[in-house]
């Protein structure tokens, strides 16, 4: 079956711009993940849901971030008023049950996301 | 709190030649522990993991780690290297709800 899709693959905008960037899991799986990766470090968590439930978004760094997934399966990042230290990669990653550290993650391929 | 430390930034080896990569986590109960490989323009793939039980694991690729609890350490290694095996490597340990992730170390690859 598919793997995890991430859309755009590469996002290039303005300081300023909001941009929305998308992820649709592995059909099936309950669990979602965001992280962001900057140049030259590991992946660092963001947000994450079972089903369409937000469970914890500690790892969001400011409320311009926001993170949904309202029928429990595609799920949007949004980032709003985008600054320059926003430029990273940006990883979906999904889960086949509620979370837990044995569960094993399966990541997409990452928007990178530059804002001039 | 949870954290990885992955010593080596980048890593040269010649093809045929052995590999190790480092890994010492800190955690406070039992580690989840995960590495990571990836490849340009590819997501991050499972390369293996440790839970519990035989403290060998065995990967996909031909790789293994070793989880030294004394050491807190969890080594991946290959007795062979292989040039598709130029990348960058992550290890990780699994939290309530996430994983934290090392630094990551590239590995170049010599023909």
């Amino acid at each position: 079956g598919a793997g995890v899709s991430q859309s755009p693959r590469y996002k290039v905008t303005k300081r300023g711009q909001d941009v929305a960037l998308r992820c649709d899991p592995i059909s099936g799986h309950v669990s979602l993940y965001w992280y962001r990766q900057a140049l030259g470090q590991g992946p660092e968590f963001l947000t994450y849901f079972n089903y369409e439930a937000q469970q914890d978004k500690s790892g969001l760094p400011n409320d311009r971030f926001s993170a949904e997934r309202p029928e429990g399966s595609i799920s949007t990042l949004t980032i709003q008023r985008t600054e320059q230290r926003d430029s990273a990669m940006y990883r979906c990653a999904s889960s086949l049950y509620t979370s837990g550290p044995t569960d094993t993650q399966y990541f997409g391929p990452g928007t990178r996301l530059t804002v001039l | 709190a949870q954290s990885v430390t992955q010593p080596d930034i980048h890593i040269t080896v010649s093809e045929g030649a052995s590999l190790e990569l480092r890994c010492n986590y800190s955690y406070g109960a039992t580690p989840y522990l995960f590495w990571y490989v990836q490849s340009p323009g590819q997501g991050l793939q499972l390369l293996l993991k440790y839970f519990s039980g035989d403290t060998l694991v065995q990967g996909i690729k031909g790789f293994e780690a070793e989880f030294k609890r004394s050491q807190s350490s969890f080594n991946l290694r290959k007795p062979s290297v292989h040039w598709s095996d130029a990348a960058e490597y992550f290890c990780a340990v699994g939290g309530a709800n996430n994983l934290f992730f090392g630094t990551g170390t590239r590995l170049t690859v010599i023909p």
